[in-house]
């Protein structure tokens, strides 16, 4: 128990489904990020919530969206998505201070396989 | 883009022995850490060394630091089969943490 809750663990969708992951940290901290592991690949940085302030990665397709209701949840929403974008999506939390993260703790991971 | 990287990829070993992995990066850096990861699961974070820091330990865990030659080693002495992960390192890039393909390691008994 990492105290970063991910749900769901699994998920089967199609290309024209629209399916939401989320997460939730328990630590107080004040950042939280979404990261993709593809297979042979490094990990992913896809976006960043820290301080209230959104940063992303700008090759993430626009299939993908974040959202950030609060500093204790995390979402990532999904539409038309394609095969490729099969992969574990990994949610994390840390506290940032003066600009840069401590030590990030993970969820277990949303994996994703998408027909 | 990517700012660590491993090496080697994938490393077998008995239990009892000991299992180096290195990791080289990009750019200077205020600190280093190594993660964790259990097949399909979340990543573990192992040990944070500060760049003003050479070496230090953590149970069976040793992690040097080598900031001129922008390269760290993690060593896991006397190996157990619960050992078997993957191996990370990470470096701060520009907003968040930045990681490698990670070192696959294989602990047989």
């Amino acid at each position: 128990e990492t105290g970063v809750t991910q749900t769901p663990r699994h998920l089967v969708m199609g290309m024209t489904n629209k399916k939401s992951l989320k997460c939730e940290q328990h630590l107080g901290h004040n950042a939280m990020y979404w990261y993709k592991q593809s297979a042979k690949k490094p990990l992913e940085l896809m976006f960043v919530y820290s301080l209230e302030e959104r940063v992303e990665n700008n090759s993430v397709p626009s299939r993908f969206s974040p959202e950030c209701p609060n500093s204790s949840h995390l979402f990532l929403h999904l539409h038309t998505l394609q095969p490729e974008d099969s992969a574990l999506y990994l949610c994390a939390s840390s506290q940032v201070l003066r600009g840069r993260p401590g030590e990030l703790f993970f969820g277990e991971g949303s994996r994703l396989t998408v027909l | 883009s990517q700012q660590g990287e491993e090496d080697p990829q994938a490393l077998s070993i008995q239990e009892g022995e000991n299992a180096t992995m290195n990791c080289s990066y990009k750019t200077s850096i205020n600190n280093l850490q190594w993660y964790r990861q259990n097949s399909g699961r979340g990543l573990v974070h192992l040990i944070l060394i500060r760049s003003n820091e050479r070496e230090k330990h953590s149970g069976r865990l040793r992690v040097t630091l080598d900031t001129s030659k922008k390269s760290s080693s993690l060593l896991i002495t006397a190996s157990r089969a619960a050992d078997t992960a993957s191996y990370f390192c990470a470096t701060f890039l520009s907003y968040a943490l930045n990681f490698g393909k990670g070192t696959s390691l294989l602990v047989t008994p």
